[in-house]
C-alpha cells in the first residue's frame, strides 16, 4: 500500500510492548503541543495534547511528556498493537500564532 | 469536530497543467489551512486561507503558484499551476477546532 513514511526514522516494536516516540520542538515560545497518527492513504488524527504548564498528559494507553527545559515532547504507547502502526507527528503552537508546525515524524511498525 | 472532506483523492496530472483540489467542511469554520505533505516527509504549511480576503502564504509559497480561493466560511480550494514533478505530493486541507487541528484525507498528486 501507500505510504508517507517511506524516508522517515522507523521505530520497530514487538507486539504487546511500550512504544516511546520522541520530538525535539525548536520554538521556545510554543506552549501547545499535538501528537497525530497519520495512516497510509490518510490524513492526520488526533490522538493527544499538551499545553506548556503541564509536563504529562495520559489519554487512553498514550501518554504525552512535555520537558520544556531541553525542548522534547515524547509520546508513550502502552502494549502496541499492530494498528499502532503509523505514522507520527509531533505539532507544536504558540499562543500568539493559529499555526501548527509539525515535526518530522516517525514511522511505527509494530511486529507481529 | 466537524467533517472535512477533499477531492479529488488522487490524480495524475501532466506536467504544465493545473489541477483544483476542493475541501469542504460540514459547518461554518473560520480559518481553513492548505498543507504540502512531500514524499516520505511531515506536513509543511502553504498558507491560510480566510472568507472575505486573501490567503496569507507562508515562505516559499506565493498564490502564482498556489492560488487559493475560500467563497464561503465551509468550502475552500487550492490551485497547483504549472504543475511540474517537484509538485507531486499529498495536499491536505485543516481548520483549527478550540484546540486541535482536524484534516481532511488529502489529495495525492502526480505530476508526470
Amino acid at each position: 500500500g501507500e505510504s508517507v513514511g517511506l524516508h522517515l526514522p522507523t521505530l520497530s516494536v514487538q507486539e504487546g510492548d511500550n512504544s516511546i516516540i520522541n520530538c525535539a520542538y525548536s520554538n521556545s515560545a510554543s506552549d501547545y503541543f499535538i501528537w497525530y497518527k497519520q495512516e497510509s492513504g490518510k490524513g492526520p488524527q488526533f490522538i493527544i495534547d499538551i499545553r506548556s504548564n503541564m509536563d504529562k498528559r495520559q489519554g487512553q494507553r498514550v501518554t504525552v511528556l512535555l520537558n520544556k527545559t531541553v525542548k522534547h515532547l515524547s509520546l508513550q504507547i502502552a502494549a502496541t498493537q499492530p494498528g499502532d502502526s503509523a505514522v507520527y507527528f509531533c505539532a507544536e503552537n504558540s499562543g500568539s500564532s493559529y499555526k501548527l508546525i509539525f515535526g518530522s515524524g516517525t514511522r511505527l511498525l509494530v511486529r507481529p | 469536530s466537524a467533517v472535512i472532506s477533499q477531492k479529488p483523492s488522487r490524480d495524475i496530472c501532466q506536467r504544465g497543467t493545473s489541477l483544483t483540489i476542493q475541501c469542504q467542511v460540514d459547518s461554518q469554520v473560520t480559518m481553513m489551512f492548505w498543507y504540502r505533505q512531500q514524499p516520505g516527509q511531515s506536513l509543511t504549511l502553504i498558507a491560510t486561507a480566510n472568507q472575505g480576503s486573501e490567503a496569507t502564504y507562508e515562505s516559499g509559497f506565493v498564490i502564482d503558484k498556489f492560488p487559493i480561493s475560500r467563497p464561503n466560511l465551509t468550502f475552500s480550494t487550492l490551485t497547483v499551476s504549472n504543475m511540474s514533478p517537484e509538485d507531486s505530493s499529498i495536499y491536505l486541507c485543516s481548520y483549527r477546532g478550540s484546540s486541535e487541528a482536524f484534516f481532511g484525507q488529502g489529495t495525492r498528486l502526480t505530476v508526470v
